[in-house]
């Protein structure tokens, strides 16, 4: 079994300071987690994922994320805010390839404002 | 690649009518999902297929869905007949079985009135 829970419904930081969505996880076997990120009326967007190399995963547009076992959690963050990174952000856990089940279990989404 | 391709984009039809969702999956993928986005649900795993068969078909709401995959290049998502709570967001997705994540396409949305 495997669930997921995003922290905060809706975060909102000004243009240029740091960002942190927060993400916890809960699964019964080493889990896959990613960060997929939604703008307004698009699809979803992979932003990085955490597949058991090495623990600070670096996407793209400058956000990373880093997997902590002990904590089970997988905080997505960023150094700087940027207008353009206003969207909604999912956390995703799935089992590892060809595990016989490959469903993504996603946690409901956060939604980043960036305050001029 | 052009990426996963769905059609149409947007649909608005009138309750009781049919609607047929179509998907063109990345080449080469050998998994594909359906999945639906509401404001209220979230995003909810309808179905997915493995080498053009169902594997899971637990999330499907009820006898008036109904998917296919009659090649490895296509899917349709059907229902019928059409209700107004069904109005949502479908996107499609399609991996590989060696990889970690999923392609989404573009979604379509469904406004039934």
């Amino acid at each position: 079994a495997q669930s997921v829970t995003q922290l905060d419904s809706h975060v909102s930081v000004s243009e240029g300071t740091p960002v942190l969505l927060r993400c916890n996880y809960s699964s019964s076997y080493s889990p896959s987690l990613f960060w997929y990120v939604q703008h307004p009326n698009k699809g979803l967007q992979l932003l990085l994922k955490y597949t058991s190399a090495a623990t600070l995963v670096k996407g793209i547009n400058g956000f990373e994320a880093e997997f902590k076992k002990s904590e089970t959690s997988f905080h997505l963050t960023k150094p700087s805010a940027h207008m353009s990174d206003a969207a909604e952000y999912f956390c995703v856990v799935s089992p590892p390839p060809n595990f016989g089940n490959e469903k993504l279990t996603f946690g409901t989404g956060t939604r980043l404002t960036i305050i001029p | 690649d052009a990426g996963v391709i769905q059609s149409p984009r947007h649909e608005v039809t009138e309750m009781g009518q049919e609607v047929t969702l179509r998907c063109k999956p990345i080449s080469g993928h050998d998994y594909l999902f359906w999945y639906r986005q509401t404001m209220m649900r979230g995003l909810e795993l309808l179905i997915y297929f493995n080498n053009n068969v169902p594997i899971d078909d637990s999330g499907m709401p009820e006898d008036r869905f109904s998917a296919k995959m009659p090649n490895a290049s296509f899917s349709t998502l059907k229902i019928q007949p059409s209700e107004p709570r069904d109005s949502a967001v479908y996107f499609c997705a399609s991996t590989s079985g060696r990889a970690y994540e999923q392609y989404f396409g573009p979604g379509t949305r469904l406004t039934v009135t």
